[in-house]
Formats: C-alpha cells, structure tokens, sequence
C-alpha cells in the first residue's frame, strides 16, 4: 500500500496565520492526491483534488500544490472555522490511504 | 445538495457481524461509487472499500474476507456488514461517495459527499 506522511502532526495558529501542511507519499503518485478537512461532529469537506484543484464552493484561501511524491495544502489566512484536522488521500492506485493526520489549533 | 446518513447499532459483541447501512437524500445511486471509512484513534482513517451502483465491489485487502458490501437502488441505499468483530474495529463509521472524472487521459477519484459518521463499540 502506498503509505502518506503528513507534517507536522499538529500546529498551533492565529486567526489571519498562514498555515502549511506537507503530505509526503512513498511512491510517485502523479497529482492523485486529495485534502480534506474534519471537525468534530461535523461533515468532513473535500478540499481539494487533483493537487490543485478547488472544489466547488471551497473558498479560495485554500491552495493545494505539488506532484510526485511532496504536495502543500496552504490556508493563506485562517479563519475561526479552519481549525480542524487536515488528511491528504491518495487515489493513485491499489486501496485508498490516507496520511495520519494535522491538527490545526488555536494559538 | 446530496446527504448521507448512516444507521445501525452503536454497539456489537465481539465474533459477531457489524450491519451498517446508508440513505441517501437529494440525489440517486446511479453513476458513482458508494463507500465506507472508518476513524479510529489508533489506526487514523481507513478505507474500506467502495462499490459501484451496478454492485460491483472493491475492497481493502486489509479487511480480507470479512465485508460485504451491497446496493439497493429501491431504497436508495447502500451497506456495509463487517464479520468476526473484535475490539480493533471499534471506530466512527463513515459512509461516502466517490466521484470520479475521466480527463486528461486518467480517472480521477475524490470523495466529495460524507455522513456525519456513526460510532461503533465492540464490546461484551
């Protein structure tokens, strides 16, 4: 299985910050890797696509980079409700993974 | 705007089989494929597996040969049954949808609908 590493695990931040997260594949994986954001009790959201793609109706604050085996999610100005936890996913190929995880928290 | 929302028991004794099943509102089966995640503090988010309005299934090696998935287009959902419970599969169940896009020469697969999650605990 293809394995994704994300960091950091966790971050601390303010609102108006902005925020990278790093997902490392252990394997070239194309652009097939998607962001999606979850909070507690919530609906989790896809983010993003493709790497870069924005979903429709996902502000564009948002930006996902990358190819290969490094990609960026960046939130260029955090606002109250992005403090989540953010997983990348790859759809490459064999089952579904996903990395373990950034927690993003207030400052 | 098409919701899911899974259903079934909260809790299950280990050895038994774990019956989950999803309703969708806003939208039909056809055309995608239907899936299922689980979230557990010790193993992160796991897939599953998915499986095609038509009811062709593909699933995680890792579960083996114990799911099952299936479809009902009458009713508009869609389940999942996990056998040989033990207290590793105590988690928040996911039901999604996959979207897939054929474009520039490849099929591109993203989760674009997600339940609210519904929690499971194996126990005696």
């Amino acid at each position: 299985d293809i394995q994704l590493t994300q960091s950091p695990s966790s971050l601390s931040a303010s609102v108006g910050d902005r925020v990278t997260i790093t997902c490392r594949a252990s394997q070239s994986i194309n652009t097939f890797l998607n962001w999606y954001r979850l909070k507690s009790g919530e609906t989790p959201n896809l983010l993003i696509y493709g790497a870069s793609t924005l979903q429709t109706g996902v502000p564009s604050r948002f930006r996902g980079s990358g190819s290969g085996t490094d990609f960026t999610l960046t939130i260029s100005s955090l606002q109250p409700e992005d403090f989540a936890t953010y997983y990348c996913q790859q759809s490459s190929s064999g089952p579904r993974t996903f990395g373990q995880g950034t927690r993003v928290e207030i400052k | 705007q098409v919701q899911l929302q899974e259903s079934g028991p909260g809790l299950v004794k280990p050895s038994e089989t774990l019956s989950l099943r999803c309703t969708v509102s806003g939208g039909s089966l056809n055309s995608y494929y239907w899936g299922w995640i689980r979230q557990s503090p010790g193993r992160g988010l796991e897939w599953i597996g998915y499986i095609f309005y038509g009811g062709s299934a593909t699933y995680n090696p890792s579960f083996k040969s114990r799911v099952t998935m299936s479809v009902d287009t009458s009713e508009n959902q869609f389940s999942l049954k996990l056998s040989s419970l033990t207290a590793a599969d105590t988690a928040l169940y996911f039901c999604v949808r996959h979207h897939y896009t054929y474009w520039n020469g490849y099929y591109w697969d993203y989760i674009d609908v997600w339940g609210k999650g519904t929690t499971v605990t194996v126990s005696s």
